[in-house]
């Protein structure tokens, strides 16, 4: 039972243009959610993150938006820079389970020069 | 800057063997986790700890445990290493109400 979902495994978009990854959820009960990203050969490394009581948060080129009626989160990151290209993992913890998350897929973004 | 390390970036092991991960932080975290990253699955908690000697499963803890002796070190151990087991595994610590932090990942191979 997969509560977290990621269904594209990979997105390629050209620098400088908008990049869009998608993540779903199952468990309405969620209301938090982090974006990780992963290079290779190294650990992921905290993004930007969004509480329920929200539906948009912004932090420079990198904004995560919410809608928890469609149980749906999103990242854009506007303007994508080559430097860009890693996996990104969508995360949410459930409630009262000593800080554990549940982790999406992963969507592999390719920013091409 | 919080530095979490693991011990051995590359590991590669005979089936049947017991494998020791380690993993250390040095921010004084309550809480530590070992995860698998496999292609296609993301990152799957393996087992967790929220204090020393505490340890909790995860959603996939058969053929691992895992020890908390000290707060700031959490091995994983794989009991009896199968080829299934052939992964990247990390660990990562948080403070309460704040996001995880991994190390590099340690890339076992299981022969």
């Amino acid at each position: 039972d997969q509560q977290v979902k990621q269904n594209s495994p990979s997105l390629s978009v050209q620098e400088g243009r908008i990049s869009i990854l998608n993540c779903d959820y199952t468990n309405s009960m969620f209301d938090y959610f982090l974006w990780y990203k992963k290079y290779p050969a190294e650990g992921p490394t905290f993004l930007i993150s969004i509480s329920s009581i929200k539906d948009k948060n912004e932090d420079g080129r990198f904004t995560v938006f919410l809608n928890k009626s469609a149980k749906h989160l999103s990242l854009h990151i506007v303007p994508s820079q080559p430097g860009d290209s890693a996996v990104y993992f969508c995360a949410a913890p459930p409630n009262n389970q000593g800080g554990k998350l549940i982790f999406g897929q992963g969507t592999e973004l390719s920013v091409k020069p | 800057d919080v530095k979490v390390t693991q011990s051995s970036r590359y590991l590669v092991k005979r089936t049947g063997e017991k494998v020791f991960l380690e993993c250390v932080q040095d921010m004084d975290h309550e809480n530590m986790f070992w995860y698998r990253q496999d292609p296609g699955l993301g990152l799957r908690l393996i087992y967790f700890s929220y204090d020393v000697k505490m340890k909790e499963k995860g959603d996939i803890p058969e053929g691992y445990s895992v020890s908390r002796e000290k707060k700031e070190r959490f091995s994983l151990i794989l009991e009896s290493a199968s080829t299934n087991q052939t992964s990247m595994y990390l660990c990562a610590s948080r403070r309460s109400n704040q996001p995880q932090h991994f190390g590099d990942g340690t890339r076992l191979s299981i022969l």
